[in-house]
């Protein structure tokens, strides 16, 4: 099993629309959670991060974390086809070795 | 410079050839990553630099693989003998770590595309 566990999709979703993306965890040591974006043949840039469970929005972006349930989500809420791209989650510990443990990535595409 | 730059951005090589990959981090980044990304792949873990040391190498694939950081600064990755397998695009990032007050981002170059043929 993997430590992070992320659907690969493709999703396809029309203008507009909410979206959903979700990575299940093992690790329970994991503290700090961060979502990438990463267009095509670039390197990931950072969306979203977070240390804490609960929400956390910025703008059309919203980062969900449930540690019980080692369960994170982003949400995108009006979501345009410039928001096509593949969204990845990482997680790492806050003490020891810094080493970020990446989901598969999600590939969205959001359809005009 | 103002990111992390990473060359070759595209390298083919036959098969049993040395490659050696370079990164550039974002100067005062004192933590440095390599990792793999292969078609459809998420990333994978090879390496972690904290200054010139790696406390974590679990992710090197073989011993063919190796990687250097000298002055806090540049990072190398040598690939030896390459196999088709070794065919992906190799990203390299660096940060300043949580520890040491920094949010932890990684700030990734645009890759170096390995295609052993």
């Amino acid at each position: 099993q993997k430590e992070v566990e992320q659907d690969p999709g493709p999703l396809s979703v029309p203008e507009g629309a909410i979206v959903s993306l979700n990575c299940t965890y093992s690790n329970s040591a994991f503290q700090y959670f961060m979502w990438y974006r990463q267009y095509s043949r670039k390197g990931p840039e950072l969306l979203m991060y977070t240390y804490s469970s609960g929400n956390k929005e910025d703008g059309r972006f919203t980062a969900q974390v449930d540690k019980s349930s080692k369960y994170i989500s982003l949400f995108i809420r009006d979501s345009q086809p410039s928001d096509s791209a593949t969204y990845l989650c990482a997680m790492t510990m806050t003490s020891g070795t810094y080493k970020y443990i990446f989901g598969t990535g999600t590939r969205l595409k959001v359809l005009a | 410079g103002a990111g992390v730059s990473q060359s070759p951005s595209n390298k083919v090589t036959e098969k049993g050839k040395d490659v050696e990959l370079r990164c550039d981090p974002i100067s005062g980044h004192t933590a440095l990553y390599w990792y793999r990304q292969s078609l459809g792949q998420g990333l994978e873990f090879l390496i972690y630099f904290q200054g010139n040391s790696a406390p974590d190498k679990s992710g090197l694939p073989s011993d063919r693989f190796s990687a250097e950081r000298t002055g806090g600064s540049v990072s190398t990755l040598t690939i030896q003998r390459t196999q088709q397998e070794d065919s992906a695009v190799y990203l390299c990032a660096s940060s300043l770590v949580l520890a040491s007050g920094g949010t932890g981002e990684l700030f990734f170059g645009e890759g170096s595309r390995l295609t052993v043929l």
